[in-house]
């Protein structure tokens, strides 16, 4: 079975400022990673996923991720975020013989002018 | 082109009633997937359907079943309602072709359970 933990609950940040989220799974086979964004009272839109390849995967909105297989980690990156990117980050995975997205808990990024 | 649309948006029943969530996919897409959400959580898995069979379940009861159509939209039931089945439910929708494939999110039905 895949797990996923995101390290930040909650991640406040001034406007401009970077931004960087954590994720790290678990999984005895080769895994697909993602990250999602929900804005308030919305469904899940995909940033950017990870399926093999160069570790560095850019995504939409200046969004940008990098695989580390040794660390087991898939952390997300902002160089500079906007007001408009205030919402919740989830983390998930995919077996590579599996269907199903096994998602983290969240973290919330509240981004303060 | 139309994205996953799911209905109702927000629904209220009692203990013990029965629901159901409706899903269509979006344009060209085989596969619809079902998550519940509940308030402060990520995702849970309830099951996939593909070629209108049930073909990966998460770890939820019977009580939770499932049925897909021919022209692939899809139907969450949920039999004896409990309070702790107050969440969102999303629906997302894919390609068959594994678990590379990104899944796409509905808006989701809110069902508040009382």
């Amino acid at each position: 079975a895949q797990s996923v933990t995101q390290l930040d609950s909650q991640v406040p940040v001034f406007e401009e400022a970077p931004v960087e989220l954590r994720c790290n799974y678990s999984s005895s086979v080769s895994v697909y990673l993602f990250w999602y964004v929900q804005y308030p009272n919305q469904g899940l839109q995909l940033l950017l996923k990870y399926l093999s390849g160069s570790t560095l995967v850019k995504g939409i909105n200046g969004f940008e991720a990098e695989f580390n297989k040794s660390q087991t980690s898939f952390h997300l990156r902002k160089p500079s975020v906007h007001i408009s990117d205030t919402a919740e980050y989830f983390c998930a995975v995919s077996a590579s013989n599996d269907y199903k997205l096994s998602f983290g808990a969240g973290t919330t990024v509240t981004v303060r002018a | 082109d139309a994205g996953v649309t799911q209905s109702p948006t927000h629904l209220i029943k009692t203990r013990g009633q029965q629901v159901t969530l409706r899903c269509s996919p979006k344009s060209g897409h085989d596969t619809v997937s079902w998550y519940q959400q509940a308030l402060g959580q990520g995702p849970q898995f309830i099951f996939q359907y593909y070629e209108e069979e049930e073909r990966q379940r998460g770890n939820f009861p019977d009580r939770f079943s499932g049925h897909q159509f021919p022209n692939y939209s899809s139907e969450l039931n949920v039999n004896a309602l409990l309070l702790g089945d107050s969440a969102l439910y999303l629906c997302a929708s894919s390609l068959a072709l594994g678990a590379q494939e990104t899944q796409y999110f509905g808006p989701g039905t809110r069902l508040l359970v009382l």
